[in-house]
This record gives structure tokens, sequence and C-alpha cells, in this order.
């Protein structure tokens, strides 16, 4: 069965840009969850969307979105990038909800806003 | 509030030495309390899992955890720790409730000398 797969793995933006970060979870997973995780603040839930639709949402800006399409691939925005927002980005996917369920991780992007 | 302590960020264990990684977590409701490890450029693989039942839980590569509810902590165990070991390992913690999301430690960095 093949793993979590994030593409794309490395980005680099400057400043204002907006990014797309895509993740397509294993096959039958109905969970997707989006962390970044940086030195400093280690691993933060940013969203989880089960069946397309947003379950829990993590303590960051508007500007952070998300959506989830029928087939559980889900895709992450970010828009009028700073620097404070490079980070790896991380993607899990569960079979039900994440806080009880095991998650599995894809690879990550590493996004750097120059 | 909730969350998850881990109290030592680094760690270096001599290859062959026993191991034991301190996790302590405040959440309100039953938690449901997971193990995972991240080798440097890798997403994060879980190693074991807690939900109910028997309080030492065993995991992939001969490690343990065993829950203790009356001190909040949830500590990973290795008898032997093998160079390959070397990694940063998180506690984190959830429950099986909708809108529940995962809350991860700081991690702890295992370095293993020969």
């Amino acid at each position: 069965k093949a793993g979590v797969t994030q593409t794309p793995r490395y980005l680099i933006k400057t400043r204002g840009q907006q990014v797309t970060l895509s993740c397509s979870p294993i096959s039958g997973h109905r969970s997707v969850s989006w962390y970044q995780q940086t030195p400093g603040q280690g691993l933060q839930f940013l969203f989880e969307y089960f069946s397309e639709t947003q379950r829990n949402k993590g303590n960051f800006p508007g500007r952070f979105s998300g959506r989830q399409f029928s087939n559980s691939r889900s895709e992450m925005n970010v828009s009028t990038l700073e620097l404070g927002d490079s980070a790896l980005y991380l993607c899990a996917s569960s079979l039900g909800l994440a806080g009880g369920n095991e998650q599995f991780f894809g690879p990550g992007t590493r996004l750097t806003v120059l | 509030a909730q969350s998850v302590t881990q109290p030592d960020i680094h760690i270096t264990v001599s290859e062959g030495a026993s191991l034991e990684l301190r996790c302590n977590y405040s959440y309100g409701a039953t938690p449901y309390l997971f193990w995972y490890v991240q080798s440097p450029g890798q997403g994060l693989q879980l190693l074991l899992k807690y939900f109910s039942g028997d309080t030492l839980v065993q995991g992939i590569k001969g490690f343990e955890a065993e829950f203790k509810r009356s001190q909040s902590s949830f500590n990973l165990r290795k008898p032997s720790v093998h160079w390959s070991d070397a990694a940063e390992y998180f506690c984190a913690v959830g429950a099986q409730q909708a809108g529940t999301a995962l809350i991860f430690g700081k991690g702890t960095t295992l370095s293993v000398s020969s």
C-alpha cells in the first residue's frame, strides 16, 4: 500500500507570494491533518479535514487555509507569505478522526520564504 | 489547558545502554497516547500507541511505553539502544472525540555514542 505523498518536497518563495501544497493520503483514509514544524515551536496543528469537511482548526491566521477533495486528497494554501512561514509542513492521514487513530505521516514539504 | 511536556530536549546514550524518554501530559478527557519517531529529513513514524487496557504497550523496533494515570505520564523505554535509534522522538496525546486535535510535545533528540 502506498504511503502518504506530499508535493512538492521543496519550495522557495518570496514574501508576499502565495503557495499551495498538496497531500495524497493512504488509500481508504478519510482524514487528512496538516502540521507546521519549526525548530522553535515544534509540531503545531494547522487543521484536519474529514470527508471534505474541516473538523478542527489550530491557532493560525486566516492566511492559512485548506480543502479536501472527494478522493480525500488535500491541499493547503498560504497567502501573503511571511518569513516566519518558513517551515516543514507535514501532512498525515488516518482512517478515522485524527485524535483517536493512528496517523501516517508524509515526508513533508520544506517551504523557505525569502 | 491540554499540553504535552517532554522535559528532556536532548539525551545522549551509549550504544547498548538502556533508554527512557519522559512524557507528561495534561488532558481533560481520557487520553489516547502516542509515541512517534522522526529521522532527519523524514516524516514521523508511529512507534506505539495506548488507547486502553494493559498499561504497558509494546511497539516496533523493541520500544515499549508505560501509561501511569496517577502520574500523567507515558514514558518510552528500550532496554538496549542501537546506533540507528538516533532520531527525534515525539510524544502526543489525543482522544476519540470529534474536533480533537493531536497535541505533540516539543520532542527529545536522542544521540547514540559508540
